[in-house]
């Protein structure tokens, strides 16, 4: 069963704009690691937030984690053209490595220039 | 400094017959993975390596072996390929991941039909 929920699964926004996704999971996790995907390409590790860490920043992206809630949330500031692709979070469970690695069915953001 | 190679990038199978998917990285990486991508699926694991000559099952592993004879290729067969199988596969791979917390780097995919 997939651990990561992405939520919207299609966010359409204005380039200038700030998008915002959102994950949801189930169990305790170690970390949480947000990766973009475009199309027809391999997926591109963003940001990756520990479970004792509640707000991470790189760049214009900013990843915020709320393990009582189990939710993170991606927000790309002053969104551009290139920002186009699909977004993916992924949770890491408690006690385990990347070999449980788990991925989310992702967020389509189009930017509209 | 390539990354993560694949290859082939595209093939197309007939039902029954078998292929192997190469995966080669250059950046010394103890652990490699494969991944299937599936539309409304997210990414699945197949198989992954934490090291040479060592492999283990993921969440998908049915249908698929893979070896690990060197530390920078990670193979993955196909024995008999039926039409669930068309996907895109990914290879990916990290350095030790223990602390966890390592960067996963993948390959740009390799595109499988089955028909």
């Amino acid at each position: 069963s997939q651990q990561g929920e992405e939520d919207p699964q299609a966010l359409s926004i204005q380039e200038g704009e700030n998008a915002t996704m959102n994950c949801s999971y189930k169990t305790s996790i170690n970390n949480l690691q947000w990766y973009r995907q475009n199309s027809g390409r391999g997926l591109v590790h963003l940001i990756l937030i520990r479970s004792n860490e509640r707000e991470k920043h790189s760049g214009r992206l900013r990843v915020t984690l709320d393990t009582s809630k189990k939710s993170s949330s991606l927000l790309i500031t002053a969104s551009r053209a290139a920002d186009t692709a699909s977004y993916f979070c992924a949770t890491v469970k408690s006690r385990f490595g990347n070999e449980k690695l788990t991925f989310g069915t992702g967020t389509r953001l189009t930017i509209i220039p | 400094n390539a990354g993560v190679t694949q290859t082939p990038k595209f093939r197309v199978l007939k039902t029954g017959q078998s292929m192997t998917l190469l995966c080669a990285q250059d950046m010394n990486h103890e652990y490699m993975y494969w991944y299937r991508q599936d539309p409304g699926m997210g990414l699945r694991l197949i198989h992954y390596s934490v090291g040479e000559g060592t492999t283990a099952k993921g969440e998908v592993p049915d249908g698929y072996n893979v070896s690990r004879l060197k530390k920078q290729n990670f193979l993955l067969g196909l024995e008999s390929a039926a039409p669930s199988q068309t996907s895109v596969y990914f290879c990916a791979s990290s350095y030790r991941d223990r602390p966890p917390g390592n960067t996963i780097y993948f390959g740009e995919g390799s595109w499988l039909t089955v028909v």
